[in-house]
């Protein structure tokens, strides 16, 4: 059965530091990977999509890494800014169902 | 990308009773979902609402307990029947269609007394 971890769980960054978010699952046989960001109130919104055959994406200041063999992916945030602050989910999809599994997310605080 | 609408945004329901959420999406989309985030903990998914036909429940989710209608390709409703206050959590509808990103609704926040 497919488990998706993030590290930290919570975080707390000055404004304008580079931050990475860690997500690891524990089957490798990913079809992709996805990043989000939940807002109070406001649902999930997706960052980025990495397909099982890729490395990175980048978005902006965001760029996603995979290392699908090691079962590991990294978010990494440049020049981060208070309007960063939410929590990260990172999930992963085993097939081309669409079905998705969360990780428990990293609670970012960007402090001004 | 596809803009979500639910239906109530959030409520305080009595133990016994059943609360049906409502999902409107702006366009005609494949795929629709219904997740649930329990309180401090991650999403898992409840079922696939197929258009036409019964939902794909899955494992620890039943039809009796939530069921799940989709009469078309841009609208489904979830019933959480007989609550308790386990219940307690947040309901969120995805869809995807064609592209894997996935796109959620802002969530239904539900608290059972």
């Amino acid at each position: 059965k497919q488990e998706v971890t993030q590290i930290p769980a919570a975080l707390s960054v000055p404004e304008g530091e580079n931050l990475v978010l860690n997500c690891s699952f524990t089957d490798s046989a990913i079809y992709n990977l996805q990043w989000f960001r939940q807002d109070p109130g406001k649902g999930l919104t997706s960052l980025l999509l990495i397909q099982s055959s890729q490395r990175e994406q980048t978005s902006g200041r965001l760029n996603a890494s995979l290392d699908k063999s090691s079962g590991r992916s990294t978010l990494y945030i440049a020049a981060s800014q208070p309007g960063d602050s939410a929590t990260y989910l990172c999930a992963v999809s085993m097939d081309s169902s669409y079905k998705l599994i969360f990780g428990s997310g990293t609670r970012l605080l960007v402090r001004p | 990308s596809a803009v979500i609408s639910q239906k109530p945004s959030r409520d305080i329901c009595q133990r016994g009773t059943s609360l049906t959420i409502q999902c409107q999406v702006d366009s005609q989309v494949t795929m629709m979902f219904w997740y649930r985030q329990q309180p401090g903990q991650s999403l898992t998914l409840i079922a696939t609402a197929n258009q036409g036909s019964e939902a794909t429940y899955e494992s620890g989710f039943v039809i009796d307990k939530f069921p799940i209608s989709r009469p078309n390709l841009t609208f489904s409703t979830l019933t959480v029947s007989n609550m308790s206050p386990e219940d307690s959590s947040i309901y969120l509808c995805s869809v995807a269609s064609g592209q894997e990103t996935q796109y959620f609704g802002p969530g239904t926040r539900l608290l059972v007394l």
